[in-house]
C-alpha cells in the first residue's frame, strides 16, 4: 500500500543516548517533514525538506538533525537524547502545488520515544 | 509566525448528536485542509479546500472555507462512536509553503 513508513514504532532510550528515527515514502512526493506531538501543543514541524537535497529548521529544531537519503527517504536524527524530547514523531510526505485535485500532507503512524 | 487557533478544544457528545468546529487565524490563508487522528495512529485527510466559501462534503462530514479567508469550519452529522479522535485543521498561505497546522479539537463521543 502506498503512504508513508516509520520505523521504529516504539523507542525508550536513556538520557544521552542517540538513536535515527527512518522515514520512508513510495508516492513519488518532493517534500518530507518530521513533527512532534505532545499533549495540548498539536503538531510543531521539527525540520522539513523540500526537496530532495534541501533541509530547513522548522520551529522546534534544537536537538535534531535530519539527513534527506534520497527522494524516498528522510530520517530525524537525536543525537544526545534528553527528556524534554520524549514525545510522539510524526513523519509526513507532500506535493505543496495541488497538481492532481485532492493534495496534502500523507503522515506515517508515529514512533512512540520515551527519555529515561 | 503563523498560528492557527481552534475550538472547542475538547467536546463531549451523544452518540448521534451534530458537531461543530472551527478554526480561525489572524492570516489569509489560500487552502484549508481538515485531518482526522484515530488513537495511536498518525493525522489522516479528511477534507481540503480551495476558494473562500467553498462547502464540501466527505459522507456525514462538511467543511466550509470562511469567506473571510482567515477561518474554514468543520460540521458531523449524527456522530457515531468512530468518530472519536483529535480533529486537526492546517492552512497554507500561498502556494508552495509549508502548512501550518492548528493545536487541534478532541471529540469524544457517548454511547
Amino acid at each position: 500500500n502506498a503512504g508513508v513508513t516509520q520505523t521504529p514504532k516504539f523507542q525508550v532510550l536513556k538520557t544521552g543516548q542517540s538513536m535515527t528515527l527512518q522515514c520512508a515514502q513510495d508516492m513519488n512526493h518532493n517534500s518530507m517533514y518530521w513533527y512532534r506531538q505532545d499533549p495540548g501543543m498539536g503538531l510543531r514541524l521539527i525540520y522539513y525538506s523540500a526537496s530532495e537535497g534541501t533541509t530547513d529548521k522548522g520551529e522546534v529544531p534544537n536537538g535534531y538533525n535530519v539527513s534527506r537519503l534520497n527522494k524516498r527517504e528522510f530520517s530525524l536524527r537525536l543525537e544526545s537524547a534528553a527528556p524534554s524530547q520524549t514525545s510522539v514523531y510524526f513523519c509526513a510526505s507532500s506535493e505543496l502545488v495541488r497538481f492532481q485535485g485532492l493534495y496534502g500532507y500523507t503522515f506515517g503512524s508515529g514512533t512512540r520515544l520515551t527519555v529515561v | 509566525g503563523q498560528q492557527l487557533n481552534q475550538s472547542p478544544q475538547s467536546m463531549f457528545i451523544q452518540e448521534g448528536e451534530d458537531v461543530s468546529m472551527n478554526c480561525t487565524s489572524s492570516s489569509i490563508f489560500n487552502t484549508w485542509l481538515w485531518y482526522k487522528q484515530d488513537p495511536g495512529e498518525g493525522p489522516v485527510l479528511l477534507i481540503a479546500l480551495y476558494k473562500a466559501g467553498e462547502l464540501t462534503s466527505n459522507g456525514r462530514l462538511t467543511a466550509q472555507f470562511g469567506i473571510t479567508r482567515k477561518d474554514s469550519f468543520l460540521n458531523i452529522s449524527a456522530s457515531i462512536p468512530s468518530d472519536v479522535g483529535i480533529y486537526f485543521c492546517a492552512g497554507q498561505r500561498n502556494y508552495g509553503q509549508n502548512f501550518v497546522f492548528g493545536p487541534g479539537t478532541r471529540l469524544s463521543v457517548l454511547p
